[in-house]
């Protein structure tokens, strides 16, 4: 089974709309950490927001927020405000286990803002 | 902000060659990466290291995939003979801890583009 499964391959999302990026994971351990990274055409990783698994609040970073729903083993990426150099490939990854030390990423999102 | 650096950032190489690929972490760092990215798939786990020595590998990482932190500030992975299949990018990461929150995000160089011929 996938640990970390993005269904949208690509998204488009008019300037200054507000979009959501889907992310559902699957693990077993109670501890765990979810990280959004954002990857532009030049490749570079840049990470953007984090959870952890025991956080009660949803994580927020500027414009970037994390829409965190433990039972259903889900975490969007909320992005409002979108503008252009929002342009990019958007991956969810997970960190299981307290010690753990290795990211599991999805397959990636990527996302087109219209101007 | 500090970031992690890479070079070189593309390298082409022979089947059969060995490479290196190099980084140098973020000098506070205690945790490092290695990631590769083969076009137009997921990023994928390689390897970590901590303390000198390896703590976790993938099995992507054979015989064939070495690392090394040969001094204070550099991290090195090293494939002996490459593969076609070894095309990918590279990234190297690294964080200042694990396990404990926002602050074991990792953070990662550009990448090196591998390309073997």
């Amino acid at each position: 089974a996938q640990k970390i499964t993005q269904t949208q391959p690509g998204m488009f999302v008019q300037e200054k709309e507000a979009v959501t990026l889907d992310c559902t994971y699957d693990t077993s351990d109670p501890s765990y950490g979810l990280f959004w990274y954002k990857q532009p055409s030049s490749g570079e990783m840049i990470f953007l927001i984090y959870q952890g698994s025991y956080d009660q609040q949803n994580a927020t970073e500027g414009r970037y927020s994390l829409n965190f729903q433990k039972a259903r083993k889900s975490a969007n990426l909320v992005i409002s405000a979108s503008q252009l150099g929002d342009s990019a490939m958007y991956f969810c990854a997970m960190r299981e286990g307290a010690d753990g030390n290795k990211l599991v990423f999805g397959a990636g999102t990527i996302l087109r803002v219209k101007s | 902000e500090p970031e992690v650096t890479q070079t070189p950032s593309h390298q082409v190489t022979q089947m059969g060659q060995e490479v290196i690929l190099r980084c140098v972490p973020i000098s506070n760092h205690l945790y490092f990466y290695w990631y590769r990215q083969i076009l137009g798939q997921k990023v994928e786990f390689l390897v970590s290291f901590y303390n000198n020595e390896i703590s976790e590998k993938s099995e992507i990482f054979d015989d064939q995939f070495s690392v090394e932190r040969p001094d204070g500030s550099n991290f090195t992975l090293k494939i002996r003979s490459t593969k076609l299949e070894d095309s990918a990018m590279y990234f190297c990461a690294s964080s200042e801890v694990i396990g404990a929150g926002k602050d074991e995000k990792l953070f990662f160089g550009s990448g090196t583009q591998l390309s073997v011929l």
